[in-house]
């Protein structure tokens, strides 16, 4: 069984600080790597997308990947209010058809 | 960007009625399209996955006589809950993808059976 893990928190982050969330998944041959943002009913949106190793960055978000030791992580910076959601990390394994498998997802409050 | 509609956005009936959820990529063509149910506090469990004018493949445990899923062209897809009752009940969202865009969601549908 491919699994995608997280921890499922409440993460709880001061206004302005960073939050920094963490992601492993277990099937080593995985290629692609998203992050997603999902409001309380709501569906999710895409934050970043990560395919190689090393971080990118997209305004307050940086991704990180690192294939050897099978995790990825997502980092917000200034975290605001409006950065309280639960962060689903999801990945393409290998053989899957396109398939995206999901964590559990890690709930992020930030604290005015 | 791409857009996929989600109809309807919730959605109440009786048990043992059927309920049809419509997606429908704006704008762009969903090779394939994957249907996911949430139930509260969990993730996203992937339901099935249909490509267009073929049989949809679903996941393990979920009943395909149950949810019937119809992709007849490349910009809709159907989700039917059959026979619905009170345990059907959760969060349906799908999911396009497509070669461009890679993959969209749609806005849900909340689904409650009574």
């Amino acid at each position: 069984q491919k699994e995608v893990e997280q921890n499922s928190g409440p993460l709880s982050v001061p206004e302005g600080a960073i939050a920094s969330l963490n992601c492993t998944y277990s099937d080593r041959g995985s290629q692609s790597f998203f992050w997603y943002r999902q409001y309380s009913g709501k569906s999710p949106e895409l934050i970043m997308s990560i395919y190689s190793n090393g971080d990118q960055e997209d305004g307050r978000f940086t991704a990180q990947l690192n294939k050897a030791s099978q995790y990825v992580s997502l980092l917000i910076r200034d975290s605001q209010p409006s950065d309280s959601a639960t962060y689903l990390c999801a990945v393409n394994p290998t053989d899957s058809w396109g398939k995206l498998q999901f964590g559990a997802g890690t709930q992020v409050v930030v604290t005015p | 960007g791409a857009v996929v509609s989600q109809h309807p956005s919730w959605v109440i009936c009786k048990s043992g009625t059927s309920v049809k959820i419509e997606c429908r990529s704006l704008d762009f063509q969903a090779t394939t399209m994957f249907w996911y149910r949430q139930f509260p506090k969990q993730s996203l469990m992937l339901m099935a996955t249909s490509n267009e004018g073929s049989k949809a493949t679903y996941e393990q445990g979920v009943e395909k006589d149950k949810f019937l899923i119809n992709h007849a062209s490349l910009t809709l897809s159907t989700l039917t809950v059959t026979s619905a009752h009170p345990e059907d009940s959760s969060f349906y969202i799908c999911s396009a993808r497509s070669t461009i865009y890679g993959y969209t969601f749609g806005s849900g549908t909340r689904l409650t059976v009574v």
